[in-house]
């Protein structure tokens, strides 16, 4: 089955404490994106990676760092959590970067940071 | 700089019709996708328009209008698990970045 698989689904952890949420895909997907989701502020992207090895920041990359080591996975890194980014966070990939390519999403991880 | 508008809440009765409206102003525009949320869970593909006019697909059709920088999208017949978010979101720009509104929460009610 085409899927988008993130890991952990929810977290509860203390401020400073380093954490990664992996995400994995198994459609052969080049474009991998990561967002969060924010009530009142909608879907906002972290990061992204057009390809193995190629990373850049979306609109909120403040405190987070990724890699794209292989096509397949695609890593959150919050090096040091702080409780502003208790969130609900979404992976996401798609076959390329053209015009009209579907994103699919993982199904969520809901972090919280106290 | 980038703007996307929906309506934050719409309630519709079982049966009826209900359309989303989606207005925005985006700094390149190559496409617009809508996408259905429930609560807790991904969002999920409905459609996608890049030519102006009306798309089709099932109970659902979305429409845009480039000129008019606006799009909406139609339920028909609806039924209860329509209850949801949906979200509109732009692509533009030279890495067909996609924005997306703050989403509309629609109640189904009997």
């Amino acid at each position: 089955e085409a899927q988008v698989t993130q890991n952990p689904r929810y977290l509860i952890t203390v401020t400073g404490k380093k954490l990664t949420v992996t995400c994995s895909q198994n459609m052969n997907h080049e474009y991998m994106s990561w967002y969060r989701q924010d009530p009142g502020l909608g879907l906002r992207q972290i990061y992204y990676s057009m390809n193995v090895e190629v990373t850049d920041k979306g609109d909120v990359p403040e405190g987070y760092k990724v890699s794209r080591k292989e096509k397949r996975n695609f890593p959150l890194i919050l090096e040091s959590p702080s409780p502003n980014q208790t969130s609900l966070y979404f992976c996401a990939s798609s076959l390329g970067t053209g015009p009209g390519n579907t994103i699919y999403f993982g199904e969520g991880s809901w972090l919280t940071v106290v | 700089g980038q703007n996307i508008d929906q309506p934050t809440e719409m309630t519709a009765t079982e049966g009826a019709i209900v359309q989303i409206n989606c207005t925005y102003q985006t700094s390149g525009f190559n496409g617009l996708f809508w996408y259905q949320q429930h609560a807790g869970e991904a969002p999920t593909f409905l459609s996608y328009n890049v030519l102006d006019g009306l798309e089709e697909k099932g109970r659902f059709s979305s429409f845009l209008s480039r000129s008019k920088g606006y799009s909406y999208l139609l339920l028909k017949e609806l039924q209860m698990k329509d209850s949801a978010s949906y979200l509109c979101a732009v692509e533009g720009g030279a890495t067909n970045k996609l924005i997306f509104g703050t989403g509309t929460l629609l109640a189904v009610q009997p």
